[in-house]
């Protein structure tokens, strides 16, 4: 079974709706991490969260929110959904602060219509 | 802050020939710095990475990279390129604080046959 799994790997929604995607982890890790990845810009990061209660902002927040339910959950939520949100979405994991290497899921794929 | 630049977004080889991408980076402290790969509809997977110690490192499937510090770069290569490398490659680099990462903006590497 993968390690990070991803829920669900399409979606399909239209402008104004609200959507959540769902992300957990079997590596026991502390430190989660949501991304988005574009064509011809890589993956930028959208939120981190270190443990259940440390939450913090990455580089492209705004229009998103997440919600760290427990150690191995952490969730992405689009508020209400726009065309250019339009996206690979990847969730990420990593040990704690000293561990370099990040384990991604195999992304979620959402079009906003 | 940290930033990363690949250049060339699409590099195509012969099968058998020398693959090269290109990584620099920019950092203001000693960096970490990252290969992933990405194959079709997969996640990033880790190739390889620099931290501390000898400036070659070594990566899964034959892949090498080496840490320039007088040129900031990051270099990716293999000598024989193989058809299962085809793929998108990021390269990466962890901000000084352990927190974040910042990738580029991907190369998508084509092998002809």
């Amino acid at each position: 079974d993968a390690d990070v799994t991803q829920t669900p790997r399409n979606r399909i929604t239209k402008t104004g709706k609200r959507i959540m995607l769902e992300c957990s982890q079997t590596k026991g890790h502390d430190r989660m991490y949501w991304y988005r990845q574009d064509p011809g810009l890589g993956l930028r990061l959208i939120y981190y969260s270190f443990d259940v209660k440390d939450i913090n902002k990455g580089e492209i927040s705004d229009g998103y929110s997440v919600s760290r339910q427990a150690q191995a959950k952490f969730s992405l939520s689009l508020e209400s959904a726009i065309p250019n949100q339009t996206a690979l979405y990847f969730c990420a994991t990593s040990r704690d602060r000293g561990s370099e290497t990040q384990y991604f899921g195999p992304g979620t794929r959402l079009l906003v219509l | 802050a940290q930033s990363v630049t690949q250049l060339g977004s699409h590099v195509s080889v012969s099968e058998g020939a020398l693959v090269l991408l290109r990584c620099n980076y920019s950092s203001s402290v000693p960096p970490y710095l990252f290969w992933y790969v990405q194959y079709p509809n997969q996640g990033l997977q880790l190739l390889l990475k620099y931290t501390t110690g000898a400036t070659l490192v070594k990566g899964i499937n034959g892949f090498e990279a080496e840490f320039k510090k007088s040129e900031t770069s990051f270099h990716l290569t293999k000598p024989s390129a193989h058809m299962s490398d085809a793929a998108e490659y990021f390269c990466a680099v962890r901000d000084n604080t352990g927190n974040q990462f910042y990738f580029g903006t991907g190369t998508s590497l084509t092998v002809i046959p």
